[in-house]
């Protein structure tokens, strides 16, 4: 079993609204990763939690607030966006051995409106 | 520029044609990762390679990395509708992290019934 989920497919939301995210995996991994993907352009990775923590922010702006409660789950919790943040959010896991193939999994993504 | 350059950007094939897809690094790839996607949806893992000179075969495609390990291709025999997506690959340049990887722009591929 391959599977991350993603919920919900799809949000539109307010400029002033607040929403989450949400992605959950059971294949055992301990790294996950939330990811934006503008049109015909290549995932650019926002976010990793490592065991629970967080080992990369790649400087998102502060109204991208992620969150693992545990090492099934991960948030992206949404405030106060912009009609730029509009996007697919993709969300992944890995495993974190040193060394191995680390192979990334994606959830199916949840297309984000911001009107 | 672009530390991952893929090609070609789009592809349009007859049904049953062979094709290939490249994806070229300046610097040594510690892992390169072959994706596939259908607009809108999540990305789907088709096949990694680590070791220079690998091949690996999946049904009717095979991804490739060169012995100096800077290079992959990425080749479908006798093309199906159902192979239609865009094609990315995503590489780790850094032999200690894997994590955070490296992505080309992505090959549209049209196949024509």
């Amino acid at each position: 079993d391959t599977e991350v989920t993603q919920t919900p497919k799809h949000l539109v939301m307010g400029m002033t609204n607040k929403k989450s995210l949400k992605c959950e995996q059971h294949m055992g991994h301990r790294a996950m990763y939330w990811y934006k993907q503008k049109a015909k352009k290549p995932p650019e990775l926002m976010f990793v939690y490592s065991y629970e923590k967080l080992s990369i922010n790649e400087s998102v702006p502060s109204r991208f607030s992620p969150e693992c409660p545990n090492s099934s789950l991960l948030n992206l919790h949404l405030h106060a966006l912009q009609p730029e943040d509009s996007a697919l959010y993709l969300c992944a896991s890995s495993q974190v051995n040193r060394g191995s193939k680390n192979i990334q999994y994606f959830g199916a993504g949840t297309r984000l409106s911001v009107l | 520029s672009q530390e991952l350059e893929q090609s070609p950007q789009s592809l349009i094939v007859q049904e049953g044609k062979n094709l290939t897809i490249n994806c070229t690094s300046s610097k040594t790839l510690y892992g390169l990762y072959w994706y596939k996607q259908k607009y809108g949806e999540g990305l789907i893992f088709l096949m990694m390679l680590q070791k220079g000179g690998e091949e690996k075969s999946h049904e009717k495609i095979t991804a490739k990395l060169d012995e100096k390990k800077q290079q992959s291709s990425l080749h479908i025999t006798a093309s199906q509708p159902s192979h239609a997506g865009i094609y990315l690959c995503g590489a780790a340049l850094n032999a200690g992290n894997n994590r955070k990887l490296i992505w080309g722009l992505g090959t549209s591929l049209a196949v024509n019934p």
